[in-house]
């Protein structure tokens, strides 16, 4: 069975960056890509982008584009997404979850980790 | 984007009764290979998503078969046949044909 553990949560100034991980096990990490999404406190889910860990290759949502940067790590079975120029809005749960391979199916999010809270605040 | 609209947004039932939950896209949801992306996530009381259903119909495994999906194009549906006490918790549908967007939510509670 799949499973994501992500890093604890963080502290973060206005203006600062953030870095969050998520460690995979249990499949084949190459044969998936993950997705991160995010939750503000009491509100819905949002698509914050996916990478291919099989090719790298990467999508984002168009209001993180240039913000964030999603980036893995094959040896380690472990994906990264970096938050920069972070405001008080970007307070959230950021969760991973395992997606599709490649552009050739559509997102499925089907294995989610447990969430990393993020907190900007001055 | 492509816009999910979920209704009801609040949903008491009473233990053992059916419950409903509609969700609408702004477009129709076939992918280039042909499959419906929809799916229907549950999230618990301080826990994270977990996906219930995936295209359409297509029940995840453990998951309890009182749950099924169902509908094409843009209308879409989940239905609980008898509603248990661990059924509590807000159930978002989720389209993953386009970039992935989520209706808003419906709260279900026991009446």
């Amino acid at each position: 069975q799949a499973q994501l553990v992500q890093s604890g949560g963080e502290v973060k100034k206005p203006g600062a960056s953030v870095k969050v991980s998520c460690r995979t096990s249990g499949y084949t990490f190459t044969n998936y890509g993950v997705s991160w999404l995010r939750q503000a406190p009491g509100q819905g889910l949002e698509w914050v982008g996916w990478i291919s860990a099989y090719n790298g290759h990467t999508n984002y949502a168009q209001r993180f584009q240039g913000r964030v940067t999603l980036t893995t790590d094959r040896s380690t079975t472990t994906a990264y997404m970096e938050v920069r120029s972070l405001t008080p809005d970007d307070t959230a749960v950021y969760y991973c979850a395992r997606d599709r391979r490649d552009v050739l199916a559509g997102y499925t999010c089907d294995f989610w980790g447990q969430g990393t809270l993020v907190t900007v605040s001055s | 984007d492509v816009v999910m609209t979920q209704s009801p947004l609040s949903l008491p039932v009473t233990l053992g009764q059916p419950a409903s939950i509609s969700c609408k896209s702004s477009q129709g949801l076939v992918f280039i290979d042909g499959s419906t992306y929809l799916s229907w996530f549950q999230q618990r009381p301080g826990q994270s998503p977990r996906r219930l259903i995936y295209k359409v119909s297509i029940r995840d495994s453990g998951v309890p078969d009182r749950f099924s999906g169902s509908g094409s194009r843009t209308d879409f549906t989940l239905k609980i046949s008898r509603v248990e006490a661990e059924d509590v918790g807000v159930y978002y549908c989720m389209q993953g044909t386009h970039g992935p967007t989520f209706g808003q939510g419906t709260r279900l509670e026991i009446k």
